[in-house]
């Protein structure tokens, strides 16, 4: 079983300016995967960015990136020259490897507001 | 186009009336589940399918229904809808397992039980 914890409901940004969004995860599971969901006012989910807990490396997608925190549990994303199209809930969530359910566990999320 | 499409986008019903939420994707995925979206909660998984005629509870699973007759279908069923269900539903498929692109996502279902 895994939880997700995000602590902040609400954060803000100036455009162009970089902010990162906290999220830890508590996990049994030696393997697992990490991912940030970007849901915008039109109600789709979006696929941000992808961690493999195996890699060692941060995961990065244009201006998007992660600093995952292995020992610590932690999972940040850093959104990079922030656009008023990058405001919209995000959302954290872990999925174990096991094979019985490929679940996805949620955060609560975090709106962000970008400020022209 | 691959997507998974949710059919109502809107729902207004009463309490008690039964109401099935569609969902069918065109990606020959095995795996398909069911989420509701609730404010300050995030998502949380009701069921889930591994494939054909294989369904079982996620976390939420009191007051619903799921069939898998067919790879491509996973209705949701609420046999007597409560207020307490008025939600964001969202319905999601993958490959068994998830590969590099993971799942995919309907539109959401606005459903509001009065």
């Amino acid at each position: 079983a895994q939880t997700v914890t995000q602590s902040q409901p609400e954060m803000s940004v100036q455009e162009a300016e970089t902010v990162t969004l906290s999220c830890t995860y508590d996990t049994s599971e030696s393997d697992y995967y990490l991912f940030w969901y970007k849901q915008p006012p039109s109600r789709q989910m979006i696929l941000v960015i992808r961690q493999e807990a195996y890699k060692q490396q941060n995961a990065t997608e244009n201006r998007f990136s992660v600093n995952f925190q292995k020992a610590a549990k932690s999972f940040s994303l850093k959104i990079s020259d922030s656009q008023l199209g990058d405001a919209a809930m995000y959302f954290c969530a872990c999925r174990g490897s096991g094979g019985s359910n490929y679940k996805l566990t949620f955060g609560k999320g975090t709106l962000l507001t970008v400020n022209p | 186009e691959a997507q998974v499409t949710q059919n109502p986008r809107y729902l207004i019903t009463v309490t008690g009336k039964k109401l099935t939420v569609t969902c069918s994707q065109n990606m020959n995925h095995e795996y398909m589940s069911w989420y509701r979206q609730d404010p300050g909660l995030g998502l949380r998984q009701i069921y889930y399918s591994m494939n054909v005629e294989v369904t079982d509870k996620g976390d939420v699973p009191e007051g619903y229904k799921v069939s898998r007759k067919e790879k491509r279908n996973f209705p949701l069923i609420l046999e007597s809808p409560s207020p307490n269900q008025t939600s964001l539903y969202f319905c999601a498929s993958s490959f068994s397992p998830p590969g590099r692109y993971g799942y995919t996502f309907g539109s959401g279902t606005r459903l509001t039980v009065v």
